[in-house]
């Protein structure tokens, strides 16, 4: 079965400043790479996803992640965080083979600091 | 299209009690999940089905069971609930085909067992 870790599970950043979360899987072959929000009391958000073809990604409200298969990592960047990112972010990999099962990370849950 | 729907968006058992958490998708997706979200765990998975007809365990199914006799619902059925069972359950459904792989899902259910 395959893993993913986050590093961090509680990450706090002022107001403007890089929001960097961390994503590394465990896998001999790339799997598709997804990164997921969920603010208080809702369902997970699809923020962005990595399937194939260039290797970083853009997703909604700003974020951005790269795709480093030396590295084994999907991390999940923003240039300048808002109040309104404070949530939960999940990153989960799906096989490329089956596709039909997803493999989530424990979380990383940010704090904006104004 | 309301997406993925959960009800009831609350709900409070008694231990040994039993119930049914429901879930309906609207998109027309082969594939169907149920997770449970503990603080600070993320996501387990319970059970999954590829297509009507067809279910297969998660990591965690003790204490559960599902079918799936349309395309559409994919209820989860507590038996004998217990205080272990108090958690947030999620539904998702995917289709792997068109380019698309992620998981949407429902808002939740929160159940709590006491």
């Amino acid at each position: 079965a395959q893993s993913v870790t986050q590093l961090g599970s509680h990450v706090s950043v002022s107001e403007g400043a890089l929001v960097l979360l961390r994503c590394n899987y465990s896998s001999s072959v790339p799997p598709y790479l997804f990164w997921y929000v969920q603010y208080p009391n809702q369902g997970l958000q699809l923020l962005l996803k990595y399937t194939t073809g260039a290797t970083l990604v853009k997703g909604i409200n700003g974020f951005e992640a790269e795709f480093k298969k030396s590295e084994t990592s999907f991390h999940l960047t923003k240039p300048s965080a808002h109040m309104s990112d404070a949530a939960e972010y999940f990153c989960a990999v799906s096989d490329r083979i089956s596709g039909n099962q997803f493999y989530f990370g424990t979380g990383t849950s940010l704090t904006v600091i104004p | 299209n309301a997406g993925v729907t959960q009800t009831p968006k609350f709900r409070i058992l008694k231990i040994g009690q039993s119930m049914t958490l429901q879930c309906t998708q609207d998109m027309n997706h082969n594939y169907m999940y149920w997770y449970r979200q503990d603080p600070g765990m993320g996501l387990k998975l319970i059970y999954y089905s590829v297509g009507a007809g067809i279910t297969d365990k998660g990591e965690v199914p003790n204490g559960y069971n599902v079918s799936r006799s349309t395309t559409e619902d994919f209820p989860l059925r507590l038996e004998l609930a217990a205080p272990s069972q108090t958690s947030v359950y999620f539904c998702a459904s995917s289709s792997p085909w068109g380019g698309k792989y992620e998981q949407y899902f429902g808002p939740g259910t929160r159940l709590t067992v006491t």
